[in-house]
């Protein structure tokens, strides 16, 4: 019974480097979405999906991109890291309507 | 624009007592609405989810209230222990949205 399950929970970076996020869940919920957590913003939606090979943008989607191409995973690719997507990355799963499930987060800081 | 506000943005009150959360929000077109319990460091954890058309739930010392038409819910915790404290957010998922509008959260101090 995992739920959400994000990898890394850290990871520093340097400025320009790449890196996925890594998001899996294992209750077949057709929604997925990707926050990052800045401190005293509350959260703020990257991208979300409603359904394998369906995403769209959140908020704040600029440097950053998706995929589903399963309805498991929901990895969050940064290019070019820069020093302001330094945050705490939450991944979410639902089935709909009903209720929210998160994950731990990855905690990223890019130097 | 739903917008999502959380007042107070912090709160220290001695165990024991009963308290509330505040949450409000500006459209009152919603699906539902999730109370959430953050610990530092950690992730999200969910405490309760009122549906538009219902008033409340319940789960243990928790209580959650929703008035749609005033836009406003209530996170009611009854007799306080230290291990309520941490940061409790709520969050609204609008009609027509695939997505949750996150309040910026009131951090929580229970005082032993």
């Amino acid at each position: 019974n995992a739920g959400v399950t994000q990898t890394p929970k850290f990871r520093i970076l340097k400025i320009g480097q790449s890196m996925t996020l890594q998001c899996a869940q294992d209750m077949n919920h057709n929604y997925m979405y990707w926050y990052r957590q800045d401190p005293g913003m509350g959260l703020k939606l990257i991208y979300y999906s409603v359904g394998a090979g369906i995403t769209d943008k959140g908020e704040v989607p600029n440097g950053y991109n998706v995929s589903r191409s399963t309805t498991e995973d929901f990895p969050l690719r940064l290019e070019l890291a820069a020093p302001s997507q330094t945050s705490v990355y939450f991944c979410a799963s639902s089935p709909g309507q009903f209720g929210y499930t998160f994950g731990s987060g990855t905690r990223l800081t890019v130097v | 624009k739903q917008e999502v506000t959380q007042i107070p943005a912090a709160l220290s009150v001695p165990e024991g007592e009963n308290l509330v959360l505040n949450c409000s929000f500006t459209d009152s077109a919603i699906y539902n609405l999730q109370w959430f319990r953050q610990d530092p460091g950690k992730g999200l954890t969910s405490l309760l989810l009122i549906q538009s058309s219902q008033r409340e739930q319940t789960s243990g010392r928790l209580n959650a209230s929703l008035d749609k038409s005033s836009g406003r819910s209530t996170l009611y915790i009854a007799a306080s222990q230290p291990g309520d404290s941490a940061t409790y957010l709520c969050a609204v998922r609008s009609q027509g949205n695939e997505k949750l509008t996150f309040g910026t959260g009131t951090r929580l101090t229970i005082i032993p």
